[in-house]
């Protein structure tokens, strides 16, 4: 079955702390990643995605995440979080057509200022 | 920079009645989606659109669920009789075929709320 597992909640840090969340990922097929952030009351929006190539990617806003195919993860990291980071975080794995997106939970991270 | 809009941003209505929620996706974009989140769970899938046929639904997108592009820019959900358990965030998105990425870009939703 297709799933997508975030293994946090709620994450609470102060600003300057470095960040990591998890995400594993169940797909048959080509797999493509992405994380989307929420922040209070707007859209979704694309932080990163992955599809081929270099399994390191880089995102907007610093965020960065790593493909690791045999741990079937795609973390996200950001090696030093602002205040104005707090949002919700959803990591997502689709298909290689245009086919649907499967999210996960979500993180909410809260960023102590 | 183009991006998908959706009207109302929020719309309250009375279980039982019908409700039209509008998305005008990205003006090149051939692929079309709708998505919910009821409030405290994930994003969740419901319909996708594609050469004005459905190309793909879940099993929550049922019999009281229609999809329609009425013309050329607008791109519709009807729920024909709601429910109190419909009452969530209701996203559209779109996406461009002839881009690689197949990335969907999301409008800012429609919050419904049955009574």
């Amino acid at each position: 079955a297709q799933s997508v597992s975030q293994h946090n909640h709620h994450v609470i840090l102060s600003e300057a702390a470095s960040l990591e969340l998890g995400c594993n990922y169940s797909y048959g097929g080509t797999v493509n990643l992405f994380w989307y952030v929420q922040y209070p009351g707007q859209h979704l929006q694309l932080l990163l995605k992955y599809f081929s190539g270099d399994p390191l990617v880089k995102g907007i806003k610093g965020f960065e995440a790593e493909f690791i195919k045999s741990k079937f993860s795609f973390n996200l990291r950001k090696p030093s979080v602002q205040w104005s980071d707090t949002a919700e975080y959803f990591c997502a794995v689709g298909g290689s057509s245009a086919s649907k997106i499967i999210f996960g939970s979500g993180t909410r991270l809260s960023i102590r200022p | 920079e183009p991006e998908v809009t959706q009207t109302p941003s929020h719309q309250v209505t009375q279980m039982g009645q019908e409700v039209i929620l509008r998305c005008v996706p990205i003006s090149n974009h051939l692929y079309f989606y709708w998505y919910r989140q009821i409030l405290g769970q994930k994003v969740e899938f419901l319909v996708s659109f594609y050469n004005n046929e459905i190309s793909e639904k879940s099993e929550i997108f049922d019999d009281q669920f229609s999809v329609e592009r009425p013309d050329g820019s607008n791109f519709t959900l009807k729920i024909r009789s709601t429910k109190l358990e419909d009452s969530a965030m209701y996203f559209c998105a779109s996406s461009d075929p002839t881009s690689s990425s197949y990335e969907q870009y999301f409008g800012p939703g429609t919050r419904l709320t049955v009574t």
